[in-house]
């Protein structure tokens, strides 16, 4: 399995800056997922890291060590609506045909 | 664009029966679809992976005799869920994945069953 280790609940304030991290075991590599879901909706695209480093995106930013089986995501200028679960998805051993999310990380946002 | 519906959104039906959702793609071809389950407070099981005209792959310990799926087109997979029970009561969500971007996942609404 990829053994996908996330924190499980992370606060913070409106306005700060958070970062996500998330480590995994995973044979056969290619990327790896981060998704956005709030509750009782479905997960939402955050970011797709296929080499190593950091890709920016708005607010949002992901980084990617594949050596080390190590991502983060970050998140600035938080804002109430951020208030939802992240899930690092590193994709199956075969590929990213297929993905294997973890438990995610529920952050919650406060004024 | 790529859009993915399902439905219906949420459905309550008594043990013993069967449940059939949809899962549409509105405005791309899907070669693949993907079929999840999340019970609360739990990260998102895949369950199968469709690719159209040909039949779904389970995921060890699912029962495909029990979630049947289809995949008759390329725009249209169905999940029926046959004796449904109590236990199986969860958050069904499917998603599609397209050609032209093989590496991202769309997903839908998802489909909220409760076994009474």
């Amino acid at each position: 399995g990829q053994n996908i280790d996330q924190p499980t609940e992370m606060t913070a304030t409106e306005g700060a800056i958070v970062q996500i991290n998330c480590t995994y075991q995973t044979s056969g590599f290619n990327g790896l997922f981060w998704y956005q879901q709030h509750a009782g909706e479905a997960p939402t695209f955050l970011s797709y890291n296929v080499l190593d480093g950091l890709e920016e995106k708005g607010r949002f930013s992901s980084f990617l060590s594949r050596s080390k089986g190590y991502s983060y995501l970050l998140l600035k200028e938080l804002q109430m609506k951020d208030s939802a679960s992240y899930l690092c998805a590193p994709p199956g051993n075969s590929g990213y045909s297929t993905l294997t999310f973890g438990k995610g990380t529920m952050l919650l946002v406060s004024p | 664009g790529a859009v993915v519906s399902q439905h219906p959104s949420w459905v309550i039906c008594k043990s013993g029966t069967s449940v059939k959702i949809e899962c549409r793609s509105l405005d791309f071809q899907a070669t693949t679809m993907f079929w999840y389950r999340q019970f609360p407070k739990q990260s998102l099981m895949l369950m199968a992976t469709s690719n159209e005209g040909s039949k779904a792959t389970y995921e060890q310990g699912v029962e495909k005799d029990k979630f049947l799926i289809n995949h008759a087109s390329l725009t249209l997979s169905t999940l029926t869920v046959t004796s449904a029970h109590p236990e199986d009561s969860s958050f069904y969500i499917c998603s599609a994945r397209t050609k032209l971007v093989p590496y991202e996942q769309y997903f839908g609404p998802g489909t909220r069953l409760t076994v009474t």
